[in-house]
């Protein structure tokens, strides 16, 4: 069985400080996706990532930054310079891409961030 | 516009009386999904589809029927709704390649509340 963990529950910084999302996973596939997405006070969901267990190169957009390490099994996101609007609730997923679960999605228990001014 | 389409948004609803929520989609995406959020759990899907006919279960099926007939419908079923069934529903869409950053698009929720 898949599992993802977000280890840190909740997370208070300071606008402008960095911050670091955890994201450890476990899996038996050779094959998988990993995502990250975010959910604002609002509700709704933002897809933010995806990639490919194939593909360690870490990724940059804008303040926002993830660092793929399969050999510990992580997919940490980092926001730069964090501002108020960072404020959501983010979750990690995992996604068969072999086998009988194909296509089915894991998520992580998700981080609430709060930014303050 | 690029859109997943939910609904009802809202419904309040009692047990045994049977519901469907309806998604839609204009992306002619080949993946859909549904998940339910639920506090201090997190999002958990219920069903996935990887193309027309081709549904599987997801980590928390029971209770749920679903169907795809159609690319862009993937309506989610409640035959004898229960009250922890009471949930935010959301259901999402998506390309199936091997592009790394294809996005997933998401619904804007259904909140369902089973008296």
């Amino acid at each position: 069985a898949q599992k993802v963990t977000q280890a840190q529950t909740e997370i208070s910084v300071v606008e402008k400080e960095d911050v670091t999302l955890d994201c450890v996973y476990e899996t038996r596939d050779t094959t998988y996706y990993l995502f990250w997405y975010k959910q604002p006070p609002s509700g709704e969901l933002v897809f933010l990532i995806r990639r490919n267990s194939f593909d360690e190169q870490n990724e940059i957009s804008g303040r926002y930054s993830w660092n793929f390490q399969k050999s510990t099994s992580s997919f940490n996101f980092t926001i730069t310079a964090s501002q108020v609007v960072d404020s959501a609730v983010y979750f990690c997923a995992l996604m068969h891409t072999g086998g009988t679960s194909y296509g089915k999605l894991t998520f992580g228990q998700g981080t609430i961030l709060t930014v303050h001014p | 516009e690029a859109q997943v389409t939910q609904n009802p948004r809202y419904l309040i609803t009692v047990t045994g009386k049977k519901l469907t929520v309806t998604c839609s989609q204009n992306m002619n995406h080949e993946y859909m999904s549904w998940y339910r959020q639920d506090p201090g759990l997190g999002l958990r899907q219920i069903y996935y589809s990887m193309n027309v006919e081709v549904t599987d279960k997801g980590d928390v099926p029971e209770g749920y029927k679903v169907s795809r007939k159609e690319k862009r419908n993937f309506p989610l079923i409640l035959e004898s709704p229960s009250p922890n069934q009471t949930s935010l529903y959301f259901c999402a869409s998506s390309l199936w390649s091997g592009d790394s950053n294809q996005p997933q698009h998401f619904g804007d929720g259904t909140r369902l509340s089973i008296l």
